[in-house]
């Protein structure tokens, strides 16, 4: 059982398009959401997270839109460039004892062509 | 800037055999994690640790162990390397009382043949 649902799987976008990947989850325990990228022989890094009491947060290219009442998120990469190309993962994030576990979804390979 | 270290790149070893992983974070951070990473199937959360000989199951323990003996060094055993372990694995840690970032390393390929 996924809790964090993450589409699409392959995503091809031209150089300077918008790439766009949702995630959808059912826990409402989770309250920090995050996103993170990974290029291929790395491990994953934060790119940007949001909280749930608010809509949307941008930094840079990079915007997460937040639909608590739909329990969605989704990544938006404007003008993507070709150095964009990696594997994007949502995550959810919650309390559990004395630690935060994160909960990630299924990931995106994007390819941005040139 | 954080470092979180994982003692292989690359390992391959037969079915049966006990294998050990290593994770060493240099930022004294409280929480480690251990994950194995599939295509297709994302991150998965195999044991984590708040805390120096604590130790909690995530969502796929089963064939696995962990032991955390100081507080910079999370170590995943296999007890008995079976295929379906071969995967690639990453190592995680996070501080407590900080925010729920998680930083990883590298990640160790392990083959299981």
């Amino acid at each position: 059982q996924q809790q964090v649902k993450q589409s699409p799987q392959s995503l091809i976008v031209q150089k300077g398009g918008i790439s766009i990947i949702n995630c959808a989850y059912e826990n409402t325990a989770f309250d920090y959401f995050p996103w993170y990228q990974q290029f291929p022989g790395k491990g994953p890094a934060l790119l940007i997270a949001i909280r749930p009491d608010v809509s949307e947060k941008k930094e840079g290219r990079f915007t997460i839109s937040f639909n608590k009442s739909a329990k969605q998120f989704s990544l938006h990469i404007m003008d993507s460039q070709p150095g964009d190309s990696a594997t994007y993962f949502c995550a959810a994030s919650k309390r559990t004892g004395s630690a935060r576990q994160l909960t990630f979804g299924s990931g995106t390979q994007l390819t941005v062509l040139p | 800037d954080v470092k979180v270290t994982q003692s292989s790149r690359y390992l391959v070893k037969r079915t049966g055999e006990k294998v050990f992983l290593e994770c060493v974070q240099d930022m004294d951070h409280e929480n480690m994690f251990w994950y194995r990473q599939d295509p297709g199937l994302g991150l998965r959360l195999i044991y984590f640790s708040y805390d120096v000989k604590m130790k909690e199951k995530g969502d796929i323990p089963e064939g696995y162990s962990v032991s955390r003996e100081k507080k910079e060094r999370f170590s995943l055993i296999l007890e008995s390397a079976s295929t379906n372990q071969t995967s690639m694995y990453l190592c995680a840690s996070s501080l407590r009382a900080g925010g729920p970032e998680a930083f990883f390393g590298q990640g160790t390929r392990l083959t299981v043949v």
